[in-house]
């Protein structure tokens, strides 16, 4: 059981560019989520996902947008990315019948 | 505001010693409050999980206790290992799939 896995592993990225982070759980969790992580400013929710077909905004979605056309897989999308967007990303999995959230390796995007 | 602040923001100790790391919170409502460690490199782990009725849960070398009233949580590492080098992450809940507030972390450093 791989668990919940992200790719790529790290980026470098022109701005402009568009960038899709993918992320992928066979925990059959029903809710998924998307953070980005900046040093001094923590964990940050960008967008989740309750169910298979649903999606919501978090704290910072600005910039991004998300997908969950099913239960497995929750992709992340710069449509152009900017210098800002440069951070580690997570993505987190949560069963229906828990609160504690799975997160995966992470992704660290570099945009220049 | 929902906040949660952790202290010290980092922390040097010896291997063997013991340490304490702090949490204080104003979320509100009050679901739970949660502690994780994220190893550097890699996705945070969950350690402890309590709601609002329990004053202390161990896991091993590690004791959170919370104090709902005061809206204070600690996490006691006891004989303190090189592999308890991480951030420790306080996480308190509100409910719901956006509900949940982080800290910035406690940077741990644990010397030989």
């Amino acid at each position: 059981i791989a668990g919940i896995t992200q790719a790529p592993t790290s980026q470098i990225l022109a701005a402009g560019r568009r960038m899709t982070l993918r992320c992928t759980q066979d925990m059959r969790h029903n809710a998924m989520y998307w953070y980005r992580q900046d040093l001094g400013l923590g964990l940050r929710l960008i967008h989740y996902s309750n169910t298979a077909g649903t999606t919501g905004k978090g704290e910072v979605p600005d910039g991004y947008s998300v997908s969950r056309a099913n239960t497995d897989d929750f992709p992340l999308t710069l449509a152009s990315a900017v210098p800002s967007q440069t951070s580690v990303y997570f993505c987190a999995s949560r069963p229906s019948w828990s609160d504690t959230q799975y997160f995966g390796p992470g992704t660290r995007l570099t945009v220049l | 505001k929902n906040q949660v602040e952790q202290s010290p923001q980092s922390l040097i100790i010896l291997e063997g010693k013991n340490c304490t790391l702090q949490c204080n919170y104003t979320v509100s409502p009050f679901s739970n409050l949660r502690w994780y460690k994220q190893d550097t490199g890699r996705g945070p782990v969950s350690l402890t999980i309590m709601t609002f009725s329990e004053n202390t849960k161990s896991n091993g070398r590690y004791t959170a206790t919370l104090d709902a009233d005061t809206k204070q949580s600690s996490l006691h590492i006891t004989a303190s290992q090189l592999s308890d080098s991480a951030s420790y992450i306080c996480v308190v809940s509100r409910g719901g799939a956006d509900g949940l507030t982080f800290g910035k972390g406690t940077h741990l450093i644990i010397q030989p």
